[in-house]
């Protein structure tokens, strides 16, 4: 399987506290990206990092790749309880479509 | 809003019905797919259509049947499913052509089959 494994399945954190979330990845990828998805609902694209990367900001979120040890982490600095959500990685490998993990569910409490 | 819309977005069907879901957009995207997400389970891509073509089945069993009558719209019919087929299906759809173009997702229909 090419699936992205997050980790940890489950986060808890007060707010204003930053939480990190992990991704690991079993193949060579072009891209990696990160998507949210609040209870219920489609999932949101957040930040996209090339495998030339090693860094990449947006905002309040921080994402890091590490080709080498083919994973990835997603930081949210100053949480806040609208964070609340799961937040999935998705890596794009060979033709026109994304393979996902499991997530980690994040919840800020206020 | 993501510009992609699902209806219905709950849909409860017995294992005898049979049901379509639809996904519309107008983002002007060309490559359309269909996800499965259970609990606990990585999002499972069922269908991909590239410019109205199917592209992807990953071995999804026979009663679930994509169409893609235009680059707009994807609709995915339902008949004798099973209770396990219970979960929420995601419509997602991009620029074809390019991995760095971002998915954007549909709100989703969550389905029970009684």
């Amino acid at each position: 399987s090419q699936q992205g494994e997050e980790d940890p399945q489950a986060l808890s954190i007060q707010e204003g506290e930053n939480a990190t979330m992990n991704c690991s990845y079993k193949t060579s990828i072009n891209n990696l990206q990160w998507y949210r998805q609040n209870s219920g609902r489609g999932l949101v694209h957040l930040i996209l990092i090339r495998s030339n990367e090693r860094e990449k900001h947006s905002g309040r979120l921080r994402v890091t790749l590490d080709t080498s040890k083919k994973s990835s982490s997603l930081l949210i600095t100053a949480s806040r309880a609208a964070d609340t959500a799961s937040y999935f990685c998705a890596t794009w490998v060979e033709g026109n479509q994304f393979y996902f993990g499991t997530g980690t569910s994040l919840t800020v409490i206020p | 809003e993501t510009g992609v819309t699902q209806t219905p977005r709950h849909l409860v069907m017995g294992m005898t019905n049979k049901k379509s879901l639809k996904c519309e957009q107008h983002l002007g995207h060309n490559a359309m797919y269909w996800y499965k997400q259970s609990a606990k389970k990585p999002l499972e891509l069922m269908f991909v259509y590239n410019f109205k073509e199917q592209t992807e089945n990953n071995s999804v069993p026979s009663r679930f049947s994509p169409e893609c009558p235009n680059s707009s719209h994807l609709f995915l019919h339902l008949h004798t499913l099973q209770p396990e087929d219970s979960a929420l299906y995601l419509c997602a759809s991009k620029l074809a052509g390019g991995s760095y173009n971002e998915q954007f997702f549909g709100p989703g229909t969550r389905l029970t089959v009684l």
